[in-house]
């Protein structure tokens, strides 16, 4: 089944070492989205690829960098990731102009 | 700016009582919406969505809303709520643009009582 695709599902990282989350997709969609979602809040947009342009939200923490080398995939990557950066990150994805969002089931990012 | 109120944090009915979980929304011209239910430890999953047209809208799972224009509201019902209905519920409001970026509500945790 075409499906968007997040790993690793739980990721542990120490507090300032780098991360990278993944996230794939098979439904050929032209735009990826990653939220974050903290505990008992809404899941909040921190940027998305429309094909290969990159658009940043206002509020989004410069640690917060992604990258997409191709259609299928999306990274996001944490610089230094703070205790306050644990959350959970969902990757989503939908066709130009169709509210049709996939999302994936999230990486579960704890910082130690 | 869009923004989305879900006024009740926590819900709590019996298995086969009727659900209505309340959304409000602020946006300036036509809204889209949607309603997202999450399980735990899960990404979340498209119950339904009004773009325009009838305003009544069916979804998956036996679930329905009703927009109204004039409340400014989005209010997701159920005449009979399951056991396995028990998550956290998301409305949320489509702010436009070739992106299709949503803002979401805060959530509504629905715990189903036996």
């Amino acid at each position: 089944d075409a499906m968007v695709i997040q790993n690793p599902r739980y990721q542990v990282t120490q507090f300032g070492k780098p991360v990278t989350l993944s996230c794939s997709q098979t439904l050929n969609h032209n735009v990826m989205y990653w939220y974050q979602q903290k505990s008992s809040q809404a899941p909040k947009l921190l940027f998305h690829y429309y094909d290969k342009d990159f658009n940043n939200e206002a509020d989004t923490p410069d640690n917060f960098q992604s990258r997409r080398p191709n259609t299928s995939f999306c990274f996001l990557d944490i610089r230094s990731p703070g205790l306050g950066d644990a959350a959970m990150y969902l990757c989503a994805t939908s066709e130009t102009g169709n509210y049709g969002y996939t999302f994936g089931s999230g990486t579960r990012l704890t910082v130690v | 700016a869009q923004s989305v109120t879900q006024p009740d944090i926590h819900i709590t009915v019996s298995e086969g009582a009727s659900l209505e979980l309340r959304c409000n929304y602020s946006y300036g011209a036509t809204p889209y919406l949607f309603w997202y239910v999450q399980s735990p430890g899960q990404g979340l999953q498209l119950l339904l969505k009004y773009f325009s047209g009838d305003t009544l809208v069916q979804g998956i799972k036996g679930f329905e809303a009703e927009f109204k224009r004039s409340q400014s509201s989005f209010n997701l019902r159920k005449p009979s709520v399951h056991w396995s209905d028990a998550a956290e519920y998301f409305c949320a409001v489509g702010a436009g643009g070739t992106a299709s970026k949503l803002t979401f509500g805060t959530g509504t945790r629905l715990q189903v009582t036996l």
